[in-house]
């Protein structure tokens, strides 16, 4: 069964620090991947996604992922955090038609 | 494009009685998709719609519905509700076409039962 854990259910970084938010799948077949963000009160907002066409992916907000098909990872990083950064994001994989799997969550905080 | 809207965002219902949630997709997107968001589970999947026909559904009782119309407006109800039904109600619609998979997601209906 696929699924997707995220390490961390909380990250905590100062202002213009390196943001990196851990996310590993399980898949049986080449995934679909996604980072989404919500903001308080919110839905998803979709980040960037993964569909195999390159394994760096840039997306919105300054933030990119790179997809590791060796170590089953889909990490998102971004090179200096913003206080606009602070909120929850999520890992996603496609399942099949119309279904996502997410993981915990992890949420950002950003120290001035 | 305008972008995925629910409506209503905000529900009070009582344990017992049913309730309505609906969903505009995206402009030209046919697949429709509903989750539930929770604090304790997190974001499950619902069912999802295409072209007026559930394709897929996720492990929830039978109290949860669905439907799609033939515009691709959604609409989901939850009957005899249960004060475990409170929660974020979100769609998403999707293009679903190979290389185009992702999901938009609305605002969501925050819904509580009392």
């Amino acid at each position: 069964a696929q699924s997707v854990t995220q390490l961390g259910s909380h990250v905590s970084v100062s202002e213009g620090a390196l943001v990196l938010l851990r996310c590993n799948y399980s898949s049986s077949v080449p995934p679909y991947l996604f980072w989404y963000v919500q903001y308080p009160n919110q839905g998803l907002q979709l980040l960037l996604k993964y569909t195999s066409a390159a394994t760096l992916v840039k997306g919105i907000n300054g933030f990119e992922a790179e997809f590791k098909k060796s170590e089953t990872s889909f990490h998102l990083t971004k090179p200096s955090a913003h206080m606009s950064d602070a909120a929850e994001y999520f890992c996603a994989v496609r399942v099949y038609t119309g279904k996502l799997i997410f993981g915990q969550g992890t949420t950002l905080q950003v120290k001035p | 494009k305008a972008g995925v809207t629910q409506t209503p965002r905000y529900l009070i219902k009582t344990r017992g009685q049913q309730v309505t949630l609906s969903c505009s997709p995206i402009s030209g997107h046919r697949s429709v998709s509903w989750y539930q968001q929770t604090p304790g589970q997190g974001l499950q999947f619902l069912f999802e719609y295409f072209s007026e026909t559930q394709r897929n559904k996720g492990n929830f009782p039978g109290r949860f519905s669905g439907r799609q119309f033939s515009n691709s407006r959604s609409e989901m109800n939850v009957s005899t509700l249960e004060l475990g039904d409170s929660a974020l109600y979100l769609c998403a619609s999707s293009p679903e076409r190979p290389g185009n998979y992702e999901q938009y997601f609305g605002p969501g209906t925050r819904l509580t039962v009392t």
